[in-house]
Order: structure tokens, then C-alpha cells, then sequence
């Protein structure tokens, strides 16, 4: 079955530390992948997509991710984190070809210490 | 509004009430969906609208819950019977459609107590 792991629950980092957060994935066709951050409060924002081509894409308020297909990965990342950082963060795979559904994972909670 | 509306955005209700949330999704969006956040839970998918074609329903917990979409655009769904285990965040989110890639386009959630 489609599925998307989430391996951390909860991640403290130090402001201006870097942050990695993982994401793996199991899917039998080329999957679409997202990352979307819940701020306390609000709704979900698009952080980044993966669709095709670079395995490497950009998002916004700094952050990146990798698709690495060999090891069913999609983590996120970034140089140096920001208190306003803190939050929920969510991968997340579509799936296609009649399901047309986003499956997400079960979240990693951000804090960040001063 | 230019985002996805949610209504309301708390609802604190007794055991054995009917709720119903309502969704406003981006004018021009023919997919709607409808997810569910438990606290510290994932968001769990309930039930999906694409155009006028039958809903996919396949995440629904139970029968005491359903949902509509009137006119391809604003969804209602309902709760009957409320349980405790139904609080939890509501979530609509709407998107271009079928050719879609998967970007979703999120409401804030409408919060349910069930006392």
C-alpha cells in the first residue's frame, strides 16, 4: 500500500543550526512529492514540489529537498534555521492515475531554541 | 475571497449532535478534498470531488459521516451522531483538477469538540 514515513516526530534545533528533515516513501510508480508546513494556528503551505527532472528543487523561505529515488527519499532541508521556523512539517506523495489523492505523513514538529 | 474558506472555524457540540462544515473552495477549482488532523495525528484523507463525477469516498471512518458539493463549488460535510473520537481538525483543500499535480490549496480547518 501507498504510504509515507515520517521517521522523526519531534525535532529541537538551535537557531542558525542546519535542519534535515526525512521523508521516505513507498509508492509503485513515480510519485509527485510535497512538502507543506503547518504554523501554529494556520493552514498548510506549499513549501516545495517535486514533479520531474532536477532531483534537487528549491522552496521557499529557504528551503530544499532532495528526490532520491534509490532509497525512496524526499528530505528536507536547511543551512540555517530561523525561530520563525517552528513548526509542523509534512511530506507528502500524490497519487495519480485515478486515486488523485494527497497521502501525507504523520509530521515532524519544528522547535527551535534561541 | 482569494483562498479556500472554512466555516466555522470552531464548533463545540455534545455527544450525539449533527455537525456540518462548510467549505468554500478557490473560485475555478474542480477538485475539492476533505481531510482530517487528529491531534498528533497526520492528516487523514476523507473523501474527494473532482468536477461533477462521483465522489471518492474511500476514506469516510464511518456512515454517520457524509458530504456534498453543491453546484461544483461549496461542500458540506456532515457529522451525524457525534462521537468523541470525531474531534479533531476539519481541513478543506481545493485544486485545478484532473490534470493536476497534486497542489492543494488549504483552508485554516474548522475545529470540532465533541464533549
Amino acid at each position: 500500500a501507498q504510504s509515507v514515513t515520517q521517521p522523526d516526530i519531534h525535532i529541537t534545533v538551535s537557531e542558525g543550526a542546519s535542519l534535515e528533515l526525512r521523508c521516505n516513501y513507498s509508492y509503485g510508480a513515480t510519485p509527485y512529492l510535497f512538502w507543506y508546513v503547518q504554523s501554529p494556528g494556520q493552514g498548510l503551505q506549499l513549501l516545495l514540489k517535486y514533479f520531474s527532472g532536477d532531483t534537487l528543487v528549491q522552496g521557499i523561505k529557504g528551503f530544499e529537498a532532495e528526490f532520491k529515488r534509490s532509497q525512496s527519499s524526499f528530505n528536507l532541508r536547511k543551512p540555517s534555521v530561523h525561530w520563525s521556523d517552528a513548526a509542523e512539517y509534512f511530506c507528502a506523495v500524490f497519487l495519480s492515475g485515478g486515486y488523485n489523492k494527497l497521502i501525507f505523513g504523520a509530521g515532524t514538529r519544528l522547535a527551535v531554541h534561541p | 475571497g482569494a483562498g479556500v474558506s472554512q466555516s466555522p472555524s470552531n464548533k463545540v457540540t455534545e455527544k450525539g449532535k449533527d455537525v456540518e462544515l462548510r467549505c468554500d473552495p478557490i473560485s475555478g477549482h474542480t477538485a475539492l478534498y476533505w481531510y482530517r488532523q487528529s491531534l498528533g495525528q497526520g492528516l487523514e484523507f476523507l473523501i474527494y470531488f473532482q468536477g461533477n463525477s462521483a465522489p471518492d469516498k474511500s476514506g469516510l471512518p464511518s456512515d454517520r459521516f457524509s458530504a456534498e458539493r453543491t453546484g461544483g463549488s461549496v461542500s458540506t460535510l456532515t457529522i451525524q451522531r457525534t462521537q468523541q473520537e470525531d474531534s479533531a481538525v476539519y481541513l478543506c483543500a481545493s485544486s485545478v483538477g484532473l490534470t493536476n499535480t497534486g497542489e492543494l490549496f488549504f483552508g485554516e480547518g474548522s475545529r470540532l469538540t465533541v464533549l
